[in-house]
Formats: structure tokens, sequence, C-alpha cells
């Protein structure tokens, strides 16, 4: 099956920074969503985005199919951006398949 | 967008009895609705896809006579543990999608946190 990988694992940022988180995924797909899971966990859609770029506030997506790569950018980081951001991949009528998430601790 | 719904939000029950979760896409019927399973600190796990009107595909290491899966209608699947024991203490999350929409975006309910005492 389908293999996703994201990176880093954690991050710790100050209020204020910028950062950057990638997912890899092994196989041609149709879908790649990224997500954040609030503390209640609730999974929060942040982007549709199986191609190309899209922006919304502070947060944008990349994802580059032919390379097999997507690239999460927050700006301006908040504390209320805290949390685990999940990136996942399908083929067509398929289920989700997650990475491991990466564990953002924004401070203030 | 979509909607899904889940109930209850959270359940306490004794090792040996059942439960029943209930997804509900509430704005769009779906013929197609999977279930995922989280344990803490960890990503979620696909534990089987609910396929309207027959049954349900389970993953590999998933009991099905465990956990029952049924999707009676376009807009609602159940899913039932029966027989909970501790080790089956989690957090229960459906998901569903428009098929045959150009864009099959998954909308993800608001998950089931099960603690079997």
């Amino acid at each position: 099956g389908i293999q996703v990988e994201q990176s880093p694992p954690d991050l710790i940022l100050q209020e204020g920074a910028n950062s950057t988180l990638r997912c890899n995924f092994s196989d041609s797909v149709n879908n790649l969503q990224w997500f954040h899971q609030n503390p209640w966990g609730q999974l929060i859609n942040l982007f549709y985005i199986p191609s190309g770029t899209k922006q919304n506030g502070r947060l944008s997506a990349t994802t580059v199919a032919t390379e097999r790569y997507s690239l999460l950018y927050i700006s301006s980081s908040q504390t209320t951006d805290s949390g685990v951001y999940f990136c996942a991949v399908n083929q067509a009528g398929t289920a989700l398949i997650f990475g491991k998430g990466t564990t953002l601790s924004v401070s203030s | 967008g979509a909607v899904v719904s889940q109930h209850p939000s959270w359940v306490i029950c004794k090792s040996g009895t059942s439960v029943k979760i209930e997804c509900r896409s509430l704005d769009f019927q779906a013929t197609t609705m999977f279930w995922y399973r989280q344990f803490p600190k960890q990503s979620l796990m696909l534990m089987a896809t609910s396929n309207e009107g027959s049954k349900a595909t389970y993953e590999q290491g998933v009991e099905k006579d465990k956990f029952l899966i049924n999707h009676a209608s376009l807009t609602l699947s159940t899913l039932t543990v029966t027989s909970a024991h501790p080790e089956d203490s989690s957090f229960y999350i459906c998901s569903a999608g428009q098929p045959g929409q150009v864009k099959y975006e998954q909308y993800f309910g608001p998950g089931t946190r099960l603690t079997v005492t």
C-alpha cells in the first residue's frame, strides 16, 4: 500500500515564527488532504490539494504530484496553531491513508 | 463544506458490554463511509470500509465479529464494539465523501472516545 511520511515529527516554535511541514508519499495519488487535529480530537480540514498551490490566510500548501510530496506552510504562527498536523492521501474511491503527523507547539 | 456527525462523543462502558457508535452525513449522501481508530499519540488507522447495502470490508488484523458495521442507509453507518475490553479503549472516527464528484474530499466526524473499565 501507499506509504506516507511526514517530517519533522515534532516542531517547537516561538509565536510569530514561520514553519514548513513536509509530506512524502510513495505512489501516485488522486487526493491529498492536510488536517489539523485540535486538542479535542476533531480533524479540521485545512486543504484538499492533490496538486498545485493554495492559500488560506496564514496557511498555504503546495503539492508537487510528479515528485510525490506536499508542503504545508504556516506563517506568523500563533499559540492556537498548536496541535497535530496530518497529511493523508488516497487513490480513487479508497480510504485516506494518514502519515504519523507533525506535532507543533507554539509558545508565546 | 459537508458535515459528518458522530454519536455519542464519549462513552464509558463496563468490560463485556457492547457499544454502538453512529456516524451520519448530514447534508449529503454517502454510499461509502470509513471507520478509523486512533490510540493516544498515534495516527489514524483505517479499520474498515462501510458500504451502503452490502457487507463492510475490514482491514487486516481487525476482527469483523468484534467490530460490527452496518450501513443501512445513505446517511448512516454504525459501528458496534461487541464484548468490549479495556484494550478496545480508543478514539473512533468516521469519515465520508461524495463519490462520483470530481473533487472526492473526505470529511470527518468529531470522533467518539470509548473507555472500557
